[in-house]
């Protein structure tokens, strides 16, 4: 089993609905998880960071945590074709090392 | 203002042929890491320092170094570069203690071997 899994993709979605994306980690002592937005040939770009249970809200981007389960998503909203990147799903744990899952490509058509 | 710098962007080097890339901060983290990442694939961690403490990932090549001569820079040394070894080589730092925070990633150098 990988450290951290993502749902494969890719995903296409219309331009203003909603894509969800999804991770699963296997380390229970995790306390950090991160999505990064990744655009061909860049370096990857914090999108958003949570360490609690719940949703937590930025803009259009909504991060869920579920410890108990082990799983992470990130929803965005109102999708643009600007948004059209590699979303990879991150965690740390107390070594202070982050792992990546192997992303997820998100395309949103116009 | 740039934050974590990698030099340089692009690098071609020939088979065999020792390279090193390079990465500075002006974040003063206590966290440097370096990642490979080949097309299509996720970032893979080579190694980290946690301050002067090296951490190799167990399946690191040997033919990959490091080195932190101080808290704002850190080298990638490639000793005997193969055509596989061709790859964004991302560097990227963190402030470990307390609350962990989300690693920041310099621009990445690409590396071709020919």
């Amino acid at each position: 089993q990988k450290e951290v899994e993502q749902n494969s993709g890719p995903l296409s979605v219309p331009e203003g609905a909603i894509a969800s994306l999804n991770c699963t980690y296997s380390d229970r002592v995790s306390q950090s998880f991160f999505w990064y937005r990744q655009y061909s040939g860049k370096s990857p770009e914090l999108i958003m960071s949570i360490y609690s249970n719940g949703d937590k809200e930025d803009g259009r981007f909504t991060a869920q945590l579920n410890k108990a389960s082990q799983y992470v998503s990130l929803l965005i909203r109102d999708s643009q074709p600007s948004d059209s990147a590699t979303y990879l799903c991150a965690v740390n744990t107390n070594a202070g090392k982050s792992t990546f899952g192997d992303g997820t490509t998100l395309t949103v058509k116009p | 203002d740039a934050m974590v710098i990698q030099n340089p962007r692009y690098q071609v080097t020939q088979f065999g042929k020792p390279v090193t890339l390079s990465c500075s901060q002006t974040l003063n983290h206590n966290v440097m890491y370096w990642y490979q990442q080949k097309s299509s694939q996720a970032p893979k961690l080579l190694f980290h320092y946690y301050d002067k403490d090296f951490n190799n990932e167990a399946d690191t090549p040997d033919n990959f170094q490091s080195r932190r001569p101080n808290t704002s820079f850190c080298f990638l040394d490639i000793r005997s570069p193969g055509l596989g070894d061709a790859a964004m080589y991302l560097c990227a730092t963190s402030r470990v203690g307390g609350q962990f925070t989300e690693a920041f990633f310099g621009q990445g150098t690409r590396l071709t071997v020919v």
